[in-house]
Parts: C-alpha cells; sequence; structure tokens
C-alpha cells in the first residue's frame, strides 16, 4: 500500500528565515506524482508545488523549492525567505496512475512563523 | 465560478439523521473526488468519479454513505443514518483528464453530529 508520512507534527520559523519540511514516502510504483498541499485555517486546499517522479530536476516555485530523492523516497519543502502568510498547515501527497489517481496524504505539518 | 463549490459550508445535524452534502466543480474537470479530513487528521480518499462513474468507492467507509454524479457535474454525497464519528470537514476536488493534473479543492463542508 502507499504510505506517506509527515514526521514532524508542528515547525516554527522566523520570518524571513528558511525552513523545511520532511516527508517520506512508500510505493512499488516508478510513475507518480508528488504534491504539496497548503491549507490555512479557510480550509482550502492550495496546491504549493508538484513534482513528477521521472523528472531529477527538483520543482520549485518562487520562495518554495522541494528536494526529491527518488532512491530515498523522501520529498522535503523547502520555503526561502519565510513570510506571515505561510503559516498553515502543509500536506505532503503521492498520486499514482495505478490507483485511480487519488491522492495519498501525510498527516500534515503546522507551520508557524513567527515576527 | 471558477474554482470549485460546495454546499452547506456547514452543516449541523442530529444523530440518525440523513444529510446530503454537494459539490459542483470547475467546468470541463471530468474527475471528481471527495475526501474526508478529521479533527487534526489528514485527509482520506472516499470516491473518485469519471464523468458519470465512479471507478473507484474503495474509500467508503461503510454502507451508510453513497455518492452519485449527474451529467457530468455536479456530485452528491449522502450520509444516512449518522454517526457521531461521521463529523469531519468533507472536501471535493475536480480535475482535467488526464487524471495526473492537479487537483483543485473546494472549501470543504464541515459536518458536526450531535
Amino acid at each position: 500500500a502507499q504510505t506517506v508520512t509527515q514526521s514532524q507534527p508542528e515547525m516554527s520559523v522566523q520570518e524571513a528565515e528558511t525552513v523545511t519540511l520532511s516527508c517520506t514516502y512508500d510505493t512499488s510504483e516508478s510513475d507518480y506524482y508528488l504534491f504539496w498541499y497548503k491549507q490555512p485555517p479557510s480550509r482550502q486546499m492550495i496546491l504549493v508545488i508538484r513534482q513528477e517522479a521521472y523528472k531529477q530536476q527538483n520543482a520549485t516555485e518562487n520562495r518554495f523549492s522541494v528536494n526529491f530523492q527518488k532512491a530515498a523516497k523522501s520529498f522535503s519543502l523547502k520555503i526561502s525567505d519565510s513570510q506571515l502568510g505561510d503559516a498553515a498547515m502543509y500536506f505532503c501527497a503521492y498520486q499514482a496512475r495505478e490507483y485511480g489517481n487519488k491522492l495519498v496524504f501525510g498527516a500534515g505539518t503546522i507551520l508557524r512563523v513567527k515576527s | 465560478g471558477a474554482g470549485v463549490s460546495q454546499s452547506p459550508s456547514n452543516k449541523v445535524t442530529e444523530k440518525g439523521k440523513d444529510v446530503e452534502l454537494r459539490c459542483d466543480p470547475i467546468s470541463g474537470h471530468t474527475a471528481l473526488y471527495w475526501y474526508r479530513q478529521s479533527l487534526g487528521q489528514g485527509l482520506e480518499f472516499l470516491i473518485y468519479f469519471q464523468g458519470n462513474s465512479a471507478p473507484d468507492k474503495s474509500g467508503l467507509p461503510s454502507d451508510r454513505f453513497s455518492a452519485e454524479r449527474t451529467g457530468g457535474s455536479v456530485s452528491t454525497l449522502t450520509i444516512q443514518r449518522t454517526q457521531q464519528e461521521d463529523s469531519a470537514v468533507y472536501l471535493c476536488a475536480s480535475s482535467v483528464p488526464p487524471g495526473n493534473q492537479p487537483q483543485h479543492f473546494g472549501d470543504g463542508t464541515r459536518l458536526s453530529i450531535l
């Protein structure tokens, strides 16, 4: 079964500093996708970044970047120059065509940003 | 609207009652997913629609849960004889084909069973 593990229930970062959120996953598939979603208190799930497993290059979106280690099945999110608006719950998620493209989520990491 | 719309936003009901939750996906999105998020937990998959058919219902927790989709658009998730453990936020997401495109989520329905 596919599982996604986020080992950090909560993280804190000082405004303007950098923070890294960890995610590991377990799969026997070779073709899959990985995502980071942000969920602020408004409840809406917002896509932060997406990585295709067949691409070796790490995805980046402005201040957000990932460190994708396929052999280690690791997919961490780095947030640079943290802003107060980054405070939210962050979910790592896995998706594979073999399993109907449903998303399998980790338990989430609460990120607090200190001013 | 431009996004996925869910209604109601909040629903409070008594144990044993039936509830219907509605999802209106983004126009043109043929794939539709329902997820459940219990308090402080991650999201768990419930059911997936491609058009009006549901090729994957594996996440529905019991036969009290059912869902349908008509016209390839609006979907309704029905919970019969609600129990307190059904209390959660129910989120709907939609995507364009192929299925590995990013899923766009609605704001969810917070269901509270008294």
